[in-house]
């Protein structure tokens, strides 16, 4: 099983360029989400998606939209990109409890100059 | 509202010594705890989890770790570690809250 498949691996983006981060997952899960990793924070949900239809803003959502394209695909896309975007970008999927775990993409590792 | 401190950013041990990586966190509601892995380039991946029931979690490789609700900690520990278990290890409360994360290295 592939998993959960993001593309692409890398991107360098210049400031006010736009572009959007895919993502799909083959383990129908309910549940998908996008989150940026930044040294020493961790990571924090951008936003997610309960279920296919929905979305809703995380902790960081200021500058990305998303879209629910199916059940299994779900994209971050920046509209215009600002050099504080710059960063690794995670997403995952869980199953429908909301105490199933995470799985979690290989990440896509953006650079705005 | 819940969060998550993890109380080292990184942790220096010699491979076979013992090692424990410490979490707090603080939620008004039930909890649930996990422990993530994540190594070079790769995204994060499942170490353990507490749901309920025994207070004492097993996980893969040989890690364990321990929820102590008086404490509101879920600290990870693991006996005798290896050289392949270095790398960074986050500690998270439900789906969307994360530690900073602990990067262990594992010294021969």
């Amino acid at each position: 099983n592939a998993g959960v498949t993001q593309t692409p691996k890398f991107q360098v983006l210049k400031t006010g360029q736009s572009m959007t981060l895919q993502c799909a997952q083959d383990m129908n899960h309910n549940s998908m989400y996008w989150y940026r990793q930044d040294p020493g924070m961790g990571l924090r949900l951008i936003y997610y998606s309960a279920s296919e239809g929905t979305t809703d803003k995380g902790e960081v959502p200021n500058g990305y939209n998303v879209s629910r394209l199916n059940k299994r695909e779900f994209s971050l896309r920046l509209e215009s990109a600002a050099p504080s975007q710059t960063s690794v970008y995670f997403c995952a999927s869980s199953g429908y409890s909301y105490n199933s775990p995470l799985h979690f993409g290989n990440g896509t590792r953006l650079t705005v100059t | 509202a819940q969060s998550v401190t993890q109380l080292d950013s990184q942790v220096p041990v010699f491979e076979e010594a013992p090692v424990e990586l410490r979490c707090n966190y603080s939620s008004s509601v039930s909890v649930y705890l996990f422990w993530y892995v994540q190594y070079p380039n790769q995204g994060l991946q499942l170490l353990l989890k507490y749901l309920s029931g025994s207070t004492l979690v097993k996980g893969i490789n040989g890690f364990e770790a321990e929820f102590n609700k008086s404490q509101t900690s879920f600290h990870l520990r693991k006996p005798s570690v290896h050289i392949s278990d270095t790398a960074e290890y986050f500690c998270a409360v439900s789906l969307t809250r994360f530690g900073a994360g602990t990067r262990l290295t594992v010294k021969p």
